[in-house]
């Protein structure tokens, strides 16, 4: 399985575009990269997934270079409902997959 | 209405009597999983399962039983000898034939006394 790294927590404020990495320097060609946002006491939600380049939807886009090695979720103007946990997961989405969470990214939005 | 459910939100319990938690889904999910969450880390898996009558160890099953006799639910039971059960629990569902997202229950507080 891919491991993957991301920053433990980002600060932010009202409006502003956020910009969160997740590097995964193993991942295989099968493997699909998909983020995923917690509130506290909640369990995760699914934002967005994506192979290669980029994807966006109504809440946010992912930016995946080339060489896949990495991935930025991008949310543009934050709210403070914003604030959360978000993680990124790397796995090939059948039914051998353990779907393994990391530590993920805390996001603090302030007004 | 489709989705995941667990019960209860919140358990107590004293230490060293088992104890279990449901996890119901009617999405038609092969795939449920159990984490656990402790304050301010990431999920942990506890158990898998991809199909019926099967699961899997994940990274830290022990002190944790498991198991899968009908498609819809996956309840699991914290055993005495998980030393610090005290947490919260989340199960998972995922439809594993295709490249879809997993969906949460709500969890499971449990505090033990």
């Amino acid at each position: 399985l891919a491991k993957t790294t991301q920053p433990i927590s980002m600060d932010s404020y009202e409006g502003q575009e956020v910009n969160i990495t997740c590097s995964h320097n193993n991942i295989a060609t099968n493997d699909y990269i998909t983020w995923y946002q917690q509130f506290p006491s909640q369990g995760p939600r699914f934002i967005i997934q994506g192979y290669k380049t980029k994807v966006t939807n109504e809440v946010a886009s992912l930016f995946i270079p080339a060489d896949r090695k990495s991935s930025t979720l991008s949310l543009p103007r934050v709210s403070l409902s914003d604030t959360a946990v978000y993680y990124c997961l790397v796995g090939d989405n059948n039914a051998g997959n353990m779907l393994t969470f990391g530590g993920g990214t805390r996001l603090m939005v302030k007004p | 209405d489709g989705g995941i459910t667990q019960s209860p939100k919140y358990l107590f319990r004293k230490e060293g009597q088992n104890v279990t938690l449901s996890c119901e889904q009617n999405l038609n999910h092969d795939a449920m999983y159990w984490y656990r969450q402790d304050p301010g880390q990431g999920l942990r898996l506890i158990y898998y399962s991809q199909i019926v009558n099967d699961f899997q160890k994940g990274d830290i099953a022990e002190g944790y039983s498991v198991s899968r006799e009908k498609k819809e639910s996956f309840p699991l039971t914290v055993t005495s000898a998980q030393k610090n059960p005290t947490a919260f629990y989340l199960c998972a569902s995922r439809d594993a034939t295709v490249n879809t997202e997993a969906f949460f229950g709500q969890g499971t507080r449990l505090t033990v006394v």
